[in-house]
């Protein structure tokens, strides 16, 4: 079946450091999502990408889907302590469902 | 709006023993799904239902059962809990849930089955 990977699967960085993941599917996605849960809470939408070589930024958040739709990564500028969280990518598989990457958990050292 | 909501948060069930996790949405979404979430493996899908009465099985169905009688409420029924089903399930709501829906999760129910 479809599998939609992350790495890294930990990140510890220095407040001030910037941050990267990278989203990568085994098959060719129609739109990828990106969401952030806090420890302890539930996963929240941040943006979502459609077409090819798409590029999105929110303040210090860029993202980008790749030009062959199975890949995509989040990049955080200036890392503060309220990025700390899990950042998941997921893949829509069909018309229906959504597939989740593995997530990747990131900590901010202050 | 209340958005989604989980009852219980927490519970322990003993290995065998049967239990329904609620889920509401006040959103009038027609797109409701289940997820459980493991260490180190990210969300998978239980079931969804694209409205009332029309429900499919996800990525991880067995041992779990669904209906969706009316838009509001989807509840995960879990038939004979096993040790394996000691998880985080999150339920979420989207308008139509195909692409371009963003989906909106609720807090969370943590299951330890014993």
């Amino acid at each position: 079946g479809q599998q939609v990977m992350q790495i890294p699967q930990y990140q510890h960085v220095q407040e001030g450091e910037d941050f990267t993941t990278y989203c990568n599917s085994s098959t060719t996605l129609s739109n990828i999502q990106w969401y952030k849960q806090r420890p302890g809470g539930h996963p929240v939408f941040l943006i979502q990408l459609v077409k090819s070589g798409e590029v999105k930024k929110q303040k210090r958040l860029t993202f980008q889907f790749g030009e062959a739709k199975k890949n995509s990564s989040l990049h955080i500028t200036a890392t503060q302590t309220t990025d700390v969280g899990t950042y998941f990518c997921a893949g829509l598989s069909g018309t229906y469902k959504y597939i989740f990457g593995t997530g990747t958990r990131l900590k901010v050292l202050a | 709006n209340a958005g989604v909501t989980q009852t219980p948060k927490f519970q322990v069930l003993k290995t065998g023993q049967s239990m329904t996790l609620q889920c509401a949405q006040d959103m009038n979404h027609e797109y409701m799904s289940w997820y459980r979430q493991d260490p180190g493996m990210g969300l998978r899908l239980i079931h969804y239902s694209v409205g009332a009465g029309i429900t499919d099985q996800g990525e991880v169905p067995n041992g779990y059962n669904v209906s969706r009688s009316t838009t509001e409420d989807f509840p995960l029924r879990l038939l004979s809990a096993a040790p394996s089903q000691t998880s985080v399930y999150f339920c979420a709501s989207s308008p139509r849930g195909r692409g371009g829906d963003t989906q909106y999760f609720g807090p969370g129910t943590r299951l330890t089955v014993l």
